[in-house]
């Protein structure tokens, strides 16, 4: 167990439809990372919290969006799906400043019907 | 931004031989270099870890190398067993203060055969 909590674990949706992916990070961890892991696919870095803030970005779409709240877990809302959207999506965590190892949650399956 | 390339892409041994990864990245500023191994279906595990400082680590059967100049760094699994059997990312990190961008190679498909 990495300490990094995601939910749900698997989620079924149609297209066009919104949903929210949620993560708790480690205990003490500021730092937050999305990445989207499609079928037999690398990890793509979506974007990065820090402390409640935006520090980097990376391929992420513009229907797509995140935020970090005081208490330090994550959202990340995905809209106007479509069929490419299916895919893994990982929440990952470290220590101040993005510093150190990241550890990773066990992920969020997303199907889009 | 930065780009990290790895290969193989699959990579076929059998129990007790070595394998070797190797990853390219691009992006001088880079100072921290993970491996992470994911099982099928499964969260990436980090199993071992190298800062731009070091050379080389080692982990009992698994090490790491480090070479800056050339902007490239290998795994090493020795004496391999069928769990090893994974997909194997590389990545690279770019810091600047707070932001924190992680960037992953491709993957390497290891299959310890009997």
């Amino acid at each position: 167990d990495s300490g990094v909590t995601q939910t749900p674990k698997h989620l079924i949706t149609a297209t066009g439809q919104r949903v929210t992916l949620r993560c708790s990070p480690r205990s003490g961890d500021l730092s937050v990372y999305w990445y989207q892991q499609s079928l037999d696919q690398g990890l793509q870095f979506l974007i990065q919290y820090y402390n409640g803030e935006e520090r980097a970005k990376g391929n992420i779409l513009e229907r797509f969006s995140a935020q970090q709240f005081p208490d330090l877990h994550s959202e990340l809302n995905l809209s106007s799906l479509e069929l490419g959207d299916s895919a893994l999506y990982f929440c990952a965590s470290s220590v101040v400043g993005g510093e150190g190892a990241a550890f990773f949650g066990q992920g969020t399956r997303l199907t889009v019907v | 931004g930065e780009n990290v390339e790895q290969h193989p892409s699959t990579l076929s041994v059998q129990e007790g031989d070595s394998a070797v990864i190797k990853c390219t990245y691009s992006d001088s500023a880079s100072n921290y270099f993970p491996w992470y191994k994911q099982e099928l279906g499964k969260r990436p595990q980090l199993i071992i870890d190298i800062r731009s400082n070091v050379g080389e680590k080692k982990d009992q059967r698994i090490a790491v190398t480090l070479n800056k100049t050339a902007k490239h760094f290998s795994l090493h699994i020795t004496e391999t067993q069928p769990e090893d059997s994974a997909v194997y990312f590389c990545a690279a990190r770019t810091r600047t203060g707070t932001a924190s961008k992680l960037t992953f190679g491709t993957g390497t498909r290891l299959q310890v055969t009997l």
